[in-house]
């Protein structure tokens, strides 16, 4: 079946730093791939779609600058947490999609603390 | 903008089936219906989806009603291991060629045994 790996799986980071978070297709190629962010006991909250050479589009009130997605190629797109804060601690998941017609198949998710 | 509506928890014996019951009243023709369930602090697992038809796999079978406003996700023999929250999303179109799954709130469903 198909797989998504993300990594890293945990990461700590300092107040004011950037983290990268990477997505990648094992076994398929990605046109759209998606990047959700979820906080304890709450929902999964859908923050962008990014689609492969082209700009992700964002949902409203996530901030594009401070959360930048590269998608530069069909297996992998990149989360890049810019000056990241305690307030963006948090689950993030990345999501891909293979075509219309099928699933979309998730990563592990990073499990993001700043400290 | 397609929501869906799920009891917030369930409870089910092992062994015996779980039903899990979905609203999407507000569906429109070629929305499909999409279940996940996620395992806590795990990426959502996919489990089934449909347009119109019930569909059936190695996991669970989906029945949606003939006016496709709402959907029933069964897991046929519930084990231990299937409790999780179980969500049902309707994929809706953003534009160009693309889809998103927005997500709700689900369904925690437990299986005690």
């Amino acid at each position: 079946g198909a797989v998504v790996s993300q990594h890293p799986s945990r990461v700590i980071c300092k107040s004011g730093t950037s983290v990268k978070i990477e997505c990648r297709s094992l076994d398929f190629q990605a046109t759209t791939m998606f990047w959700y962010r979820q906080f304890p006991k709450q929902s999964l909250m859908l923050m962008a779609t990014s689609n492969e050479g082209s700009k992700a589009t964002y949902e409203q009130g996530v901030e594009k600058d401070k959360f930048l997605i590269n998608h530069a190629s069909l297996t992998l797109s990149t989360l890049t947490v810019t000056s990241a804060h305690p307030e963006d601690s948090s689950f993030y998941i990345c999501s891909a999609g293979q075509g219309e017609e099928s699933g979309y198949t998730f990563g592990s998710g990073t499990r993001l603390t700043v400290v | 903008d397609a929501k869906t509506t799920q009891p917030p928890s369930m409870d089910c014996a092992e062994g015996r089936a779980a039903n899990l019951p979905c609203n999407h009243s507000t569906i429109s023709g070629n929305e499909y219906v999409y279940w996940y369930r996620q395992i806590h602090s795990q990426g959502p697992q996919y489990i089934i989806h449909g347009l119109k038809n019930n569909e059936t796999n190695e996991m669970a079978s989906l029945i949606i009603t003939e006016d496709r406003k709402s959907s029933t996700l069964i897991l046929p023999h519930a084990t231990l291991r299937d409790t999780a929250v179980y969500y049902c999303i309707v994929r809706r179109y953003s534009g160009g060629s693309n889809y998103k799954l927005t997500f709700g709130k689900g369904t925690l469903l437990t299986v005690n045994p």
